[in-house]
């Protein structure tokens, strides 16, 4: 069946470094891919998309390309912010074989120190 | 209000208690979920309803009892938890049919300690 697998968390960042966040994912359709973001206390916000291969989903200066050869969509951003601590969700929706549900990995927990 | 909003936004509740999660959204979607987050887990999907009819049952235990009155009002209700039930509980909408994937908008969550 479908999955999505994450790199596993926490990850801890100074302020303006460089961010990348591993989502791989097995599918057996043509999937759409997603990040999500949830913020302290919060429920889950879209993030950024991605609905065919080479697809780049842009947002808030995050980035994340789909790449169907490495069955990639991995996130990344040129400098964090603080605001940007959160945990970020990988996920993935096969409208063709599970209904459009959408599969989410465990969720990676970044933490940006000032 | 805007969105899809959730009461209460945090519960205590005994093992013999019964309690009800409510889950209100706002964007003329016609399909709810109920999800359960635990801690470092994958969000597990619960519940599916698409026209107010139950479309999705995860093997969840029958001590949770979904009910979806009209396509804006989805609710949870326990009864008899265990502790191992502790946990967010997200909602969310999305609106089906539009497109080949299904943009889903989430609530903030009720957490739920189970004692």
């Amino acid at each position: 069946g479908n999955s999505v697998t994450q790199m596993e968390g926490p990850v801890t960042l100074s302020e303006e470094a460089f961010l990348t966040i591993n989502c791989t994912y097995t599918a057996t359709g043509y999937p759409s891919l997603f990040w999500y973001v949830q913020y302290p206390g919060e429920g889950l916000q879209l993030l950024l998309k991605a609905t065919k291969a080479d697809d780049k989903g842009s947002n808030k200066g995050f980035e994340a390309t789909y790449r169907k050869e490495t069955t990639s969509f991995h996130l990344e951003k040129g400098s964090v912010q603080v605001s940007d601590s959160a945990v970020y969700f990988c996920a993935l929706a096969d409208a063709y074989n599970q209904g459009g549900k959408l599969i989410f990995g465990q969720g990676t927990e970044l933490s940006v120190k000032p | 209000e805007t969105g899809v909003t959730q009461t209460p936004r945090h519960l205590v509740m005994g093992m013999t208690n019964k309690k009800s999660l409510k889950c209100e959204q706002h964007l003329g979607h016609n399909a709810m979920y109920w999800y359960k987050q635990s801690a470092k887990k994958p969000l597990e999907l619960m519940f599916v309803y698409n026209f107010k009819e139950q479309t999705e049952n995860n093997s969840v235990p029958s001590r949770f009892s979904p009910e979806c009155p009209n396509s804006s009002h989805l609710f949870l209700h326990l009864h008899t938890l265990q502790p191992e039930d502790s946990a967010l509980y997200l909602c969310a909408s999305s609106q089906e049919g539009d497109s080949l994937y299904n943009e889903q908008f989430f609530g903030p969550g009720t957490r739920l300690t189970v004692l």
